[in-house]
C-alpha cells in the first residue's frame, strides 16, 4: 500500500529554533506538493516541485521558509527562525504531475512554536 | 487565479439522514473539481473528481457530486450519511496551467445517531 510519509508526526519548538520536516513522496511520483493547514486561513500551498526543480514557492515566506528536494525519494522544509505563528499541520502531498491528478497526502506534521 | 466557497462551516444531520454540502467557484479558465475528505488526525483522502464529460460523478462509498458550470457550482450529496461519514470535508480546484489545488474553507459533516 503505497503511501506518502511525513516526519516528524508532532515537533513542539521554542521560537527561534530551527524545524526541518521531511516527506517521502510515493514512489514514481514526479511531483511534491507542501500545504499548510490552520484555523484561520484553512489549507494552502506552500510549494511545489515537479522533477525536484521548484515551480512555485510563492505561497512561502521567502525570509525564512526554504523547501528543496535532495533527491527524488526525499522533500524537505525548514523553517529558521520559527515563530508561534508558524504553528500549523504541515502537509505533503505527492502525485503524477497532471492537474488532473490525484494529489495523495501524507498524515501531516504538527508543528507547535512556543 | 481561482477561489472556491463552502458557505457552511458546520453541517450537522441525523445518521440516515440526507445531505448536500455546498461549493461554488470561481474561475477564469476551465477548472478540474476535486472533494477531498479529512477524517480526524489525518490526511486528506480523494473522494471524488470532475475532470471532462458526464456532469455527475459518484463515489465508491455513495457520495455524488453534480458539475453545474453555469452555477459554478459543485455540491456533494450522499442520500444517507452514517456516523463513519463524520469528517471535514474540502472542495477543492485545480486549472489547467497551475497544477496546484486551491481549496475551500471545508465543511464539518457531523452525524449524529
Amino acid at each position: 500500500d503505497a503511501r506518502v510519509t511525513q516526519t516528524p508526526r508532532d515537533k513542539v519548538t521554542e521560537m527561534g529554533q530551527e524545524v526541518t520536516m521531511r516527506c517521502q513522496p510515493i514512489l514514481g511520483h514526479n511531483t511534491v506538493f507542501w500545504y499548510r493547514q490552520t484555523m484561520m486561513q484553512g489549507l494552502e500551498l506552500l510549494a511545489y516541485f515537479r522533477n525536484r526543480a521548484p515551480l512555485d514557492d510563492s505561497g512561502m515566506p521567502k525570509d525564512r521558509f526554504s523547501a528543496e528536494m535532495p533527491d527524488a525519494t526525499l522533500a524537505t522544509l525548514k523553517i529558521q527562525p520559527s515563530e508561534p505563528r508558524d504553528s500549523a499541520v504541515y502537509f505533503c502531498a505527492s502525485g503524477l504531475g497532471q492537474n488532473t491528478d490525484t494529489q495523495y497526502f501524507g498524515p501531516g506534521t504538527r508543528l507547535t512554536v512556543l | 487565479a481561482q477561489s472556491v466557497t463552502q458557505l457552511d462551516s458546520q453541517v450537522p444531520v441525523f445518521e440516515e439522514a440526507p445531505v448536500e454540502l455546498r461549493c461554488n467557484y470561481s474561475s477564469s479558465v476551465s477548472v478540474y473539481l476535486f472533494w477531498y475528505v479529512q477524517y480526524p488526525n489525518q490526511g486528506l483522502q480523494l473522494l471524488l473528481k470532475y475532470l471532462s464529460g458526464s456532469t455527475l460523478v459518484e463515489s465508491i462509498n455513495g457520495f455524488e457530486a453534480e458539475f453545474n458550470k453555469s452555477q459554478t457550482s459543485f455540491h456533494l450529496r450522499k442520500p444517507s450519511v452514517h456516523i463513519s461519514d463524520t469528517a471535514e470535508y474540502f472542495c477543492a480546484v485545480s486549472d489547467t496551467g497551475r497544477r496546484a489545488l486551491t481549496f475551500g474553507s471545508g465543511t464539518r459533516l457531523q452525524v449524529q445517531p
